[in-house]
């Protein structure tokens, strides 16, 4: 079993949409989570990060982290056609700086 | 200002080759990550630095692989001999706190 899993989609969405991505975890030491984007053949672009629970939002971008279930959320309000990327969570433990990395969900929105 | 920048872009190589990779963080940033991405792995971390210094260098594959970062602006990954498993892209990212790290383009490696 993997430490992160992630979906791998692709998830096809119409544009306008609420889009939800979602990452599930093993190790419950795990404080910092992270959302990247990528594009086809570019880095991958820092989203948004939590620390521990709660929620945190950023504009169309909502991430949440339910540490009791062991899953992170991320949702996009309004999706446009320019959100069309593969989206990876990560995480890690407090006191280095090694995340593990989901294989990425693969989000289409739909003109 | 400039990203984290990445040479070369593109490289193919045959197998047995020595094969290097290079990074330049972005100036101010303390920590430097290599990671590795494959369709069937998804993104690894390789090793990383701070302060020039290798913290964590247990993603490293094998022998083969070879990471220096001799001054804070420049970072080289070496494989010495290179295989055709070895292909994949080679992201450099780079970070001032170590949460928010900032990934380069990338070095899609091709090993034949």
């Amino acid at each position: 079993q993997k430490e992160v899993e992630q979906d791998p989609g692709p998830l096809s969405v119409p544009e306008g949409a609420i889009v939800s991505l979602n990452c599930t975890y093993s190790n419950s030491a795990f404080q910092y989570f992270m959302w990247y984007r990528q594009y086809s053949r570019k880095g991958p672009e820092l989203l948004m990060y939590t620390y521990s629970s709660g929620n945190k939002e950023d504009g169309r971008f909502t991430a949440q982290v339910d540490k009791s279930s062991k899953y992170i959320s991320l949702f996009i309000r309004d999706s446009q056609p320019s959100d069309s990327a593969t989206y990876l969570c990560a995480m890690r433990t407090s006191g280095t700086y090694k995340y593990i990395f989901g294989t990425g969900t693969r989000l289409k929105v739909l003109a | 200002d400039a990203g984290v920048i990445q040479s070369p872009r593109h490289e193919v190589t045959e197998m047995g080759q020595e094969v290097t990779l290079r990074c330049k963080p972005i100036s101010g940033h303390n920590s430097l990550f290599w990671y590795r991405q494959t369709m069937m792995r998804g993104l690894e971390l390789l090793i990383y630095f701070n302060n020039n210094v290798p913290i964590d260098d247990s993603g490293m594959p094998e022998d083969r692989f070879s990471a220096k970062m001799p001054n804070a602006s420049f970072s080289t990954l070496k494989i010495q001999p290179s295989e055709p498993r070895d292909s994949a892209v080679y992201f450099c990212a780079s970070s001032v706190t170590g949460t928010e790290q900032y990934f380069g383009p990338g070095t899609r490696l091709t090993v034949t």
